[in-house]
């Protein structure tokens, strides 16, 4: 199976940007994302990324994936107080007979100071 | 966009009693979903995967009879946790993914359980 690593805690200063890692194992997998969940709360699908593609951008965000290192990160630019929150790394495969599980990461803190 | 529905929110019950929680797709048909725990300040742990008219497929250590998966509907999955104890005490969230071209996977916002 899969294996997914993250960082477990960043701290950051509001308007700087924080970038969280992760690494993983199955380079089959097709599909990467990145969830926020923010305290007693469920997961926000945030972004992700196909296998083929090395970025992504969304306003804030910037997802970079280095294929041969099986590295994965996301950027968020001008950070603010609400983005505290946990961030989960998840990587998961497409199937035409349906979809597959996602294996998360153990999820990475950020803390925004402000 | 796709919204994933859990009730209740949260539940609180005496041991050895049992607990159903229900994950809907709102605005979508979901021909699987999946049901995950997480415990404190853990990650998320795949339980089972949801199949509409058939049979829940468990993951190894999680205990078919314990934890009930019935999905009823292409909108609708349910999962009973019976017999309760204070160790099943977690937060329970289901996903789904719409559509057949859909790779994206949207996630309910979480039943916690506390079992007394």
């Amino acid at each position: 199976g899969e294996d997914v690593e993250q960082s477990l805690f960043l701290s950051v200063r509001e308007g700087d940007s924080s970038v969280i890692n992760c690494t993983y194992t199955d380079s089959s997998s097709t599909y990467l994302y990145w969830y926020k969940q923010e305290p007693g709360a469920g997961l926000q699908l945030l972004t992700y990324i196909f296998s083929n593609m090395d970025m992504k951008q969304d306003q804030r965000l910037t997802v970079l994936l280095n294929k041969k290192d099986k590295h994965l990160s996301l950027r968020i630019a001008d950070t603010q107080t609400g983005d505290s929150a946990i961030y989960f790394c998840a990587g998961g495969r497409g199937g035409a007979t349906g979809r597959r599980a996602l294996t998360f990461g153990s999820g990475t803190r950020l803390q925004v100071q402000p | 966009g796709a919204v994933v529905s859990q009730h209740p929110s949260w539940v609180i019950c005496k041991s050895g009693t049992s607990v159903k929680i229900e994950c809907r797709s709102l605005d979508f048909q979901a021909t699987t979903m999946f049901w995950y725990r997480q415990f404190p300040k853990q990650s998320l742990m795949l339980m089972a995967t949801s199949n509409e008219g058939s049979k829940a497929t468990y993951e190894q250590g999680v205990e078919k009879d314990k934890f009930l998966i019935n999905h009823a509907s292409l909108t609708l999955s349910t999962l009973t946790v019976t017999s309760a104890h204070p160790e099943d005490s977690s937060f329970y969230i289901c996903s789904a993914s719409p559509g057949p071209r859909q790779e994206t996977q949207y996630f309910g916002p979480g039943t916690r359980l506390l079992v007394l």
